[in-house]
């Protein structure tokens, strides 16, 4: 298997605009996971669905992030606007069900916002 | 989920076994110990659980307390490879919850 596949691994935008954050996680995964990772506030959970629902979104930092699951085979995460602030990696992370399932990582998307 | 404590950092000598330990005093009987590692900014890596005995495969060894507030993940001989930040996490799965924290980690140097 290819494993979690993001797209773009690097973004960079201007502040007020529209960025899309893309994942397609591992086939057949239940869920699916958003983190950010900056310096100061480490790994930081955004939100994760299950079987395409979102589960909890009680992560996602303000109204302008958004999250969307609509096949069990793709995700994104949008920021609409962007703000210098949100710069950071964004890493998708999908698990099977199931006791004892580990969670596989993207190689995450570098969002840089001027 | 409990809450994990970890040394911020260690340095290890090239060859040696690095112990890395995890405190989580406050584990559930149904929360499983997790460690991830993740080398320089790559996507955090899967490197082994358990829930009360000890475990091994081909990447670590992880030595579990027999009260479970504890544990440690070896990495039997470490090489330069093995430089990252090591991340240790309790986790709980039941009725559709699957969240998953991470701590500060513990930042592993391993010294030629």
């Amino acid at each position: 298997d290819a494993g979690v596949i993001q797209s773009p691994r690097h973004e960079v935008t201007e502040m007020g605009q529209e960025v899309t954050l893309r994942c397609k996680p591992i086939s057949g995964h239940d869920y699916l996971f958003w983190y950010r990772q900056t310096m100061m506030r480490g790994l930081e959970l955004l939100i994760y669905f299950n079987n395409n629902v979102p589960i909890d979104d009680s992560g996602m930092p303000e109204d302008r992030f958004s999250a969307k699951m609509p096949n069990a085979s793709f995700s994104t995460l949008k920021i609409q606007p962007s703000e210098p602030r949100d710069s950071a990696v964004y890493f998708c992370a999908s698990s099977l069900a199931g006791l004892g399932s580990p969670l596989h990582f993207g190689n995450g998307t570098r969002l840089t916002v001027t | 989920d409990a809450k994990t404590t970890q040394p911020p950092s260690m340095d290890c000598a090239e060859g040696r076994a690095a112990n890395l330990p995890c405190n989580h005093s406050t584990i559930s009987g149904n929360e499983y110990v997790y460690w991830y590692r993740q080398i320089h900014s790559q996507g955090p890596q899967y490197i082994i659980h358990g829930l009360k005995n000890n475990e091994t495969n081909e990447m670590a060894s992880l030595i579990i307390t027999e009260d479970r507030k504890s544990s440690t993940l070896i990495l039997p001989h470490a090489t330069l490879r093995d430089t990252a930040v090591y991340y240790c996490i309790v986790r709980v799965y039941g009725g559709g919850y699957q969240k998953v924290t991470f701590g500060t980690g513990t930042k592993l140097q391993v010294i030629p």
